[in-house]
C-alpha cells in the first residue's frame, strides 16, 4: 500500500504565476482534502473533493481552485500567487466524502516557495 | 463554529518523565477529536482519535489520550518519553471524521537525555 503521495516535492515559483500540485489518495479511498501549513502553523483546511466535486471549502480565495479525478486523484491550483502562499500543502485522504466515518490520511506534503 | 486551543506551544521533558500535552476544543456538536504527530519534513500521521465510544483512548506509539465532556479537554499523555518522541503535535476536530479538521496551533515536543 503506497499511501498518500503527492507531486512535487519541493516547488519554487515567482509572484503572480499560477501553480498545479498534484495528489494520489490511498488505496481504497476516494475523498481527497487539502490542508495550508504555514511555517510553525497547523494546516488549515483549503478544501475537499468526493466523487469528482467539491463538497466542503475553507476560508480561501477563489484562486484557489481544485479538480477530482475520476480514478480520485486531484490537483489544487493556485493562481496569481502571493508571498502569503508559501507553504507546507498536504493532501489527505479518506473513504466517503462528508458522510465518511474513518480517519484522514496524510501526504507528505508539497513544500512551495513563493518569491 | 469549531476551535481547538493547544496549551503551550514548546513543551520540554526528559527521557522516561511524564508526557502531557494539554488540548481544548470548542464544539456545538458532539466532536470527533484527533491527535497527530508531525516529524521535521514529513506529513501528519494519526496518534489516536475519539469517536464517541470509550472516553479513553489508546493510540500508537504508548500514547492515550481522555475525552472530558465537562471540561471540554482531550490532553494527550504517554507514561515515559522516548528520544524518538520529539515532534510537533497537533490536535483537531471535526463533526465527523471525513470531514473537515480544525487544527490547533500545535505543541513542540523535546526530549532530552
Amino acid at each position: 500500500d503506497a499511501g498518500v503521495t503527492q507531486s512535487p516535492t519541493h516547488l519554487i515559483k515567482t509572484r503572480g504565476q499560477q501553480v498545479t500540485l498534484r495528489c494520489s489518495p490511498k488505496s481504497g479511498h476516494d475523498t481527497v482534502s487539502w490542508y495550508q501549513q504555514a511555517l510553525g502553523q497547523g494546516p488549515q483546511f483549503i478544501f475537499q473533493y468526493y466523487e469528482e466535486e467539491e463538497r466542503q471549502r475553507g476560508n480561501f480565495p477563489d484562486r484557489f481552485s481544485g479538480h477530482q479525478f475520476p480514478n480520485y486523484s486531484s490537483e489544487l491550483n493556485v493562481n496569481a500567487l502571493l508571498l502569503g502562499d508559501s507553504a507546507l500543502y498536504l493532501c489527505a485522504s479518506s473513504w466517503g466524502g462528508t458522510s465518511g466515518r474513518n480517519e484522514q490520511f496524510f501526504g507528505p506534503g508539497t513544500r512551495l516557495t513563493v518569491l | 463554529a469549531q476551535s481547538v486551543t493547544q496549551l503551550g506551544s514548546h513543551v520540554s521533558v526528559s527521557e522516561g518523565a511524564l508526557v502531557l500535552l494539554r488540548c481544548n476544543y470548542s464544539s456545538s456538536v458532539p466532536p470527533y477529536l484527533f491527535w497527530y504527530v508531525q516529524y521535521p519534513n514529513q506529513g501528519l500521521q494519526l496518534l489516536l482519535k475519539y469517536t464517541s465510544a470509550a472516553t479513553l483512548v489508546k493510540g500508537i506509539n504508548g500514547f492515550e489520550a481522555e475525552f472530558k465532556k465537562s471540561e471540554t479537554s482531550f490532553h494527550l499523555t504517554k507514561p515515559s518519553a522516548h528520544m524518538s518522541d520529539a515532534a510537533e503535535y497537533f490536535c483537531a476536530v471535526s463533526n465527523q471524521a471525513g470531514t473537515a479538521l480544525i487544527f490547533g496551533k500545535g505543541t513542540t515536543l523535546s526530549v532530552s537525555s
